[in-house]
């Protein structure tokens, strides 16, 4: 099984400020025929199922703000966002979709400095 | 609008069979490269991805897990349910649904989720 491995597990940021989630994948998740990096970012907010903000590593799901933003390629990923919000106040995911069985990173928790 | 909802007893007793139901509307099971998958969490903890069925009723499981799982699907009542025998209180976590498009196997739209609590 691929294992997914987020840094930090926790992370408080100042509104306005950026903050930088890392996810590395133990082995590559990059299918080369394609070029895509089967990859995506989910945010989980207190008593509500996960939503997904990015997926091919760094498409935005359709409605999710632009300061939040993908990047990464083969097995080191980073989700950014740009200036945090209050609403941004989440346990964020990385999950491969590279082959069975797929799997998610531990999460990491962003709080407000 | 895609919707899905999960169904199913709040509480079980350990060695008893768990049975889910996932019932959705807003796509079809049936339209090629769509899918539906389960994934669960328990209290306090990261998720994990449990099972999935597709439109072409391929079948995929956790290697931890799957000779306790199966999952099947009802394209004409739009449903997926997934059974997990043998339960233990470790089993205890929110159980949700989710679809996965038919552009790539990640997962846009989850259900609310059901919580199941194992007890004696």
């Amino acid at each position: 099984d691929i294992v997914m491995t987020q840094s930090p597990g926790s992370l408080a940021v100042s509104l306005g400020e950026r903050a930088t989630i890392n996810c590395k994948s133990s082995q590559s998740v990059l299918y080369i025929s394609n070029n895509k990096n089967y990859l995506a970012w989910y945010q989980q907010k207190p008593r509500q199922p996960p939503k997904l903000l990015i997926y091919w590593a760094s498409t935005r799901e359709s409605g999710v703000p632009d300061r939040f933003s993908g990047s990464g390629s083969g097995t080191d990923f980073t989700l950014t966002i740009s200036s945090l919000q209050a609403e941004d106040v989440a346990v964020y995911y990385c999950q491969h979709y590279f082959s069975t069985p797929w799997t998610f990173g531990q999460g990491t928790k962003l709080e407000i400095k | 609008q895609v919707t899905l909802r999960e169904s199913g007893p709040a509480l079980v007793k350990p060695t008893q069979t768990l049975t889910l139901t996932c019932t959705f509307s807003g796509f079809s099971l049936s339209t090629s490269g769509m899918c539906v998958s389960w994934i669960r969490q328990p209290p306090g903890k990261a998720l994990e991805w449990l099972a999935l069925i597709d439109w072409d009723d391929d079948k995929y499981y956790s290697t931890s897990l799957k000779t306790r799982l199966t999952i099947s699907k009802d394209t004409s009542k739009n449903q997926v349910v997934l059974t997990m025998t043998n339960m233990d209180p470790v089993d205890t976590a929110t159980y949700y649904c989710a679809r996965i498009p038919a552009a790539g196997y990640y997962f846009d739209y989850w259900g609310q989720g059901t919580l199941v609590t194992v007890s004696s």
